[in-house]
């Protein structure tokens, strides 16, 4: 079946790296996604990535695909307190496009 | 064209009611999805079109859920007999092709 797994919660210091880990079933997807949703709001496309390709460098996000393990990651570099706000994971389901979610990851981030 | 448009923002309602919510998707886009994402969790897929035709529905999608896209543009969403599980925040999103990618700020519903 389709699932996509994050870890809950993530604490990080004001100029560190952030690195958000997801895990996906779904071989064949085609996209993967990484949403930002700040409390209230609606969810805002942070970048995407292929599913041919390994690795993807947005200013200071980075996305690492690993095909073969079937894990996603999400690097924000220099991560400020802006950054805050909880993190999806998502896969693109190959019939239709629509997309599978984790359950998000609260990224917190201290001064 | 300022993107995805949702309204309400937010919506309350007596239990048993039925509510309407609607959702303008980008003008250029065939796609439109509408997800429900309840605290805590990420959203979860209810519905799509593809222009006006209704290609796929969740099983969550009961029967006390109906959702039309009458010209191919903007769509609606009906809940009948609201339920308190109903209470969620209701998600809209639309792409060109497969890649769905544009959500709407939501609207909030919430049963009492």
């Amino acid at each position: 079946g389709e699932d996509v797994e994050q870890s809950l919660f993530l604490s990080v210091r004001e100029g560190d790296s952030s690195v958000i880990n997801c895990t996906y079933t779904d071989s064949s997807s085609t996209y993967l996604y990484w949403y930002k949703q700040e409390p209230g709001a609606g969810l805002q496309l942070l970048t995407y990535i292929f599913s041919n390709m390994d690795m993807k460098q947005d200013q200071r996000l980075t996305v690492l695909l690993n095909k073969k393990d079937k894990h996603l990651s999400l690097r924000i570099a220099d991560t400020q307190t802006g950054d805050s706000a909880i993190y999806f994971c998502a896969e693109n389901n190959n019939q239709g496009g629509k997309l599978i979610f984790g359950q998000g990851t609260e990224l917190s981030v201290k001064p | 064209d300022t993107g995805v448009s949702q309204n309400p923002r937010h919506k309350i309602t007596k239990r048993g009611q039925n509510v309407t919510f609607r959702c303008d998707p980008i003008s250029e886009h065939n796609r439109l999805y509408w997800y429900r994402q309840t605290l805590g969790q990420g959203p979860e897929f209810l519905t799509y079109f593809q222009n006006e035709a209704q290609l796929e529905k969740s099983r969550l999608l009961s029967d006390r859920f109906s959702a039309e896209r009458p010209k191919g543009s903007f769509s609606t969403l009906e809940i009948q007999r609201t339920e308190q599980g109903d209470s969620a925040m209701y998600l809209c999103a639309s792409s060109l092709g497969d890649r769905a990618d544009t959500f709407g700020s939501g609207t909030r519903l919430t049963v009492v």
